[in-house]
């Protein structure tokens, strides 16, 4: 069955520096790949999409990568603020199904 | 961006009651909803894929007469958990997609509390 692994369950850094999240996946690729972010007792709120053909996707301060021969997407926070703290999750949406999976997230904290 | 709005927030019952959870799509139609469930420091765990008008699809695992899932109209989909028991206890999320799928993000609800005592 496919695997969603993100593989830090935390991610602390300082204030200012770039934070990168892994998201790595298993078997075949989905045909689009998205982050979210989850503040505790909330749900889930969007933050970028990329398809298959797609290498990059930018926006503001976020940069998602999508590397289908890894079977890899990095999630990157640039100029990370306190705000940016909660927990970062990858999805992924296959064409056969219009279901979206989740990864088990990495609770990302900015420090001031 | 589009708003979800999922009712009630948190609720307590009692062992052996049913609960039914409200989803709603305020500002725009959803053809598709979706459940998750969610327990603590876990991620979300898909339940069932709600269509409108139709039989709601379960995913492996998922009790379909536990979890009665109606989908009656555009803009309201509900969960009732019947018969809930301590286990049932969980934060439960829906969440509605705009347009067809992999062309639109999917929106959440704000989640509910579920406590059975």
């Amino acid at each position: 069955s496919q695997k969603i692994e993100q593989n830090s369950e935390a991610l602390n850094i300082q204030e200012g520096k770039t934070a990168t999240l892994t998201c790595n996946y298993t078997n075949y690729s989905p045909a689009y790949l998205q982050w979210y972010r989850q503040d505790p007792g909330r749900g889930p709120v969007f933050l970028l999409l990329i398809r298959e053909n797609e290498k990059e996707k930018r926006k503001e301060r976020l940069k998602v990568t999508f590397d289908t021969t890894l079977k890899q997407s990095l999630f990157h926070i640039t100029a990370s603020q306190p705000a940016d703290s909660a927990t970062s999750l990858c999805a992924l949406e296959y064409s056969s199904a219009s279901k979206i999976i989740f990864g088990s997230g990495t609770r990302l904290s900015i420090r001031p | 961006g589009a708003v979800v709005s999922q009712h009630p927030s948190r609720v307590i019952c009692k062992s052996g009651t049913s609960v039914k959870i409200e989803c709603r799509s305020l500002d725009f139609q959803a053809t598709t909803m979706f459940w998750y469930r969610q327990f603590p420091k876990q991620s979300l765990m898909l339940m069932a894929t709600s269509n409108e008008g139709s039989k709601a699809t379960y995913e492996q695992g998922v009790e379909k007469d536990k979890f009665l899932i109606n989908h009656a109209s555009l803009t309201l989909s509900t969960l009732t958990v019947t018969s809930a028991h301590p286990e049932d206890s969980s934060f439960y999320i829906c969440s509605a997609r705009r347009g067809p799928q992999g062309e639109t993000e999917a929106f959440f609800g704000q989640g509910t509390r579920l406590t059975v005592v």
